[in-house]
């Protein structure tokens, strides 16, 4: 069974740091590029980070300069790196996996929608 | 960056009815658009993908179309468990995604 699993989320104060970890399961880690998504209570999804399979990461301007996205291939696990955090960064954090290109049975399609997602992990930043 | 307007952001509907959500783009974005359905307290999970194909194992009465900058889902006949809120998410600017604000489709 394809899954993710996320960990990590907890109650950090203002200017604090976390680490978030996503575990991956029943496919190949290796060849996908992963995400993350965030979504504040009662809002709607925001996207956070991306890494792809050759480590390339990218990021949207809020969160630019204080969030770290990684990998291990060799664990099977996503990781976020949150730095200098703020209220604002209060929301369940989901990671989400992105097919990319790829070929099988000797055609090649592209699949750049998140296919399969975690349950999310609560991130609470207050004092 | 590409924005995503998604229109209503809520409606009413009783089950047995045909319902359409709609999100624009602020430019062309081929056909590289998902829509996704979120139950209170679960992930998100996708229903459709490059913007008319149907992720396996969902039900044929949710369909997509659309492609440039206009789309929409259409839920032929709303069914119990299809009230829930709805999303749009572009990848036309990858790795640099955005999502649509959300349609919460409420029982009438």
């Amino acid at each position: 069974e394809v899954q993710l699993v996320e960990s990590g989320g907890g109650l950090v104060q203002p200017g604090g740091s976390l680490r978030l970890s996503c575990a991956a399961s029943g496919f190949t880690f290796s060849s996908y590029d992963m995400h993350w998504v965030r979504q504040a209570t009662g809002k709607g999804l925001e996207w956070v980070s991306a890494i792809g399979t050759a480590g390339d990461t990218y990021y949207p301007g809020s969160v630019k300069g204080r969030f770290t996205i990684s990998r291990e291939n060799a664990k099977n696990s996503l990781y976020l790196q949150m730095n200098s955090l703020r209220a604002g960064d209060t929301a369940v954090y989901y990671c989400a996996r992105v097919p990319g290109g790829y070929c099988s049975g000797g055609s090649c399609s592209s699949d750049y929608g998140m296919d399969v997602w975690g349950q999310g992990t609560t991130v609470t930043v207050s004092s | 960056d590409i924005q995503m307007t998604q229109s209503p952001s809520s409606l009413s509907a009783s089950v047995g009815d045909r319902v359409t959500i709609t999100c624009r783009a602020s430019q062309g974005i081929r056909n590289d658009l998902g829509w996704y359905q979120q139950k209170p307290g679960k992930a998100p999970k996708r229903l459709i993908y490059a913007a008319s194909s149907l992720q396996s194992g969902v039900p044929s009465r949710f369909s997509g179309s659309g492609s440039g900058t206009e789309f929409t889902l259409t839920i032929s006949s709303l069914q119990p468990e299809d009230f829930a809120t709805y999303y749009c998410l572009q990848h036309n600017s990858y790795p640099l995604y955005t999502f649509g604000q959300g349609t919460k489709l409420e029982i009438k």
